[in-house]
């Protein structure tokens, strides 16, 4: 079955420390890909995307990620963490690289310790 | 600029009853999305409208759940009979012109419960 995968329900990092989540698909070609960030209160707000070319993606508030095709990977990664980065993280696909929906993984929630 | 708009924040209803869920998208957007998150899960695609017209209404549960966007702009979700298995965040999410390349821009969503 078609599915997007984030293993780690939660993650706790101390500030400053480096962070990385984890995000798996299964679908049989490339989509694309994004990493979204939902903070409470507030709605989802993309932090970076995929679409083809550099396997490594720049994205906001010091964001990377990259794609790893044999893998079937998308993982985020933050080499400095602040305490503003506590939020829920989701990972989504959009399976057929031409179309509008968005099918997301369940999240994984970052706790930041001080 | 202002970003997507929903209302109400909160909702709590009786099983059975009819609610409708507003959403106000980012103004000049004729792509808009409505989704649903279940408690401990990421949010789910329920349609999609291009302008005026649902393009896409695959995610639609049932036919209790309905939704319109009459002049392009404003759109609401219309649940009928409510069961307490529709309680959820309902998203809302626009943009420019909706091919898969565009930015949702999401909405801060409207919790529904029922009761």
């Amino acid at each position: 079955a078609q599915s997007v995968t984030q293993p780690d329900i939660h993650i706790t990092v101390s500030e400053g420390a480096s962070l990385e989540l984890r995000c798996n698909y299964s679908y049989g070609a490339t989509p694309y890909l994004f990493w979204y960030v939902q903070s409470p209160g507030q709605g989802l707000q993309l932090l970076l995307k995929y679409f083809s070319g550099d396997t490594l993606v720049q994205g906001i508030k010091g964001f990377e990620a990259e794609f790893k095709r044999s893998q079937s990977s998308f993982n985020l990664r933050k080499p400095s963490v602040h305490w503003s980065d506590a939020a829920e993280y989701f990972c989504a696909v959009d399976p057929s690289s031409n179309d509008y929906k968005l099918s997301f993984g369940a999240g994984t929630t970052v706790t930041v310790r001080a | 600029g202002a970003g997507v708009s929903q209302t109400p924040s909160n909702k709590v209803t009786e099983k059975g009853k009819y609610v409708e869920l507003r959403c106000d998208p980012i103004s000049g957007h004729t792509a808009l999305y409505w989704y649903r998150q279940s408690l401990g899960q990421g949010p789910e695609f329920l349609i999609y409208f291009q302008g005026t017209g649902a393009a896409d209404d695959s995610g639609l549960p049932n036919d209790r759940f309905f939704a319109v966007r009459p002049e392009g702009s404003v759109s609401t979700l219309k649940i009928q009979r409510t069961e307490r298995g529709d309680s959820a965040v309902y998203l809302c999410a626009s943009s420019l012109v909706g091919v898969s390349t565009d930015t949702q821009y999401f909405g801060p969503g409207t919790r529904l419960t029922v009761l």
